[in-house]
């Protein structure tokens, strides 16, 4: 079974600092998903970023990219030029390929320091 | 588009009582999901639904839990003799399966407390 590991529970920044997120997973499959998705206090989650795994570039969206490394399964998210907005629990999710289950990590809850 | 939405928001009952939680997708939204999500938790899958087909169940889900979506759009989760170990946070979500990478959107969730 897959399963995907987050070590940090809890991560600190100063606002606009950078800070990255770590993720790992296991999985003998060549075909699969990785995804952040970000839980504000009360509030419903969303997705921050997506990679295929079959994509060597790292996904890219705004302020948050990706360092994804397949041989070594580790999938991190750097968040530059932090926001207050940005303080939430970090999901990272895996999904094997033609399946509809996410497989979620324990999650990192990121604080903002003004 | 207005959001999956859930409903209740809280819901608190005694343990032994049976608990109904709906979920309304997004309205073009083909496929919907159940999760559980424990304090401090990553959510964890339950089952899974493309149009009124329950395609998939987790062992999560004992024969106390049964989920439906009868006309492809709405879902009720309903949990039978609830016991404490029951208390989470149940969330909803919907996708299109326009792409194998179509992300899931969230609804707010309803919070049990079983007591």
């Amino acid at each position: 079974a897959q399963t995907v590991t987050q070590s940090q529970p809890e991560m600190s920044v100063q606002e606009a600092e950078t800070v990255t997120l770590s993720c790992t997973y296991d999985t003998s499959e060549s075909d699969y998903y990785l995804f952040w998705y970000k839980q504000p206090p009360s509030r419903q989650m969303i997705l921050v970023i997506r990679q295929e795994a079959y994509k060597q570039q790292n996904a890219t969206e705004n302020r948050f990219s990706v360092n994804f490394q397949k041989a070594a399964k580790s999938f991190s998210l750097k968040i530059s030029d932090s926001q207050l907005g940005d303080a939430a629990m970090y999901f990272c999710a895996y999904r094997s390929g033609g399946a509809q289950k996410l497989v979620f990590g324990q999650g990192t809850r990121l604080t903002i320091n003004p | 588009d207005t959001g999956v939405s859930q409903d209740p928001r809280h819901k608190i009952t005694k343990r032994g009582q049976n608990v109904t939680f709906r979920c309304d997708p997004i309205s073009e939204h083909n496929r919907l999901y159940w999760y559980r999500q424990t304090l401090g938790q990553g959510p964890e899958f339950l089952t899974y639904f493309q149009n009124e087909a329950q395609l998939e169940k987790s062992r999560l889900l004992s024969d106390r839990f049964s989920a439906e979506r009868p006309k492809g759009s709405f879902s009720t989760l309903e949990i039978q003799r609830t016991e404490q170990g029951d208390s989470a946070m149940y969330l909803c979500a919907s996708s299109l399966d326009l792409e194998e990478s179509s992300p899931l959107h969230f609804g707010n969730g309803t919070r049990l407390t079983v007591t």
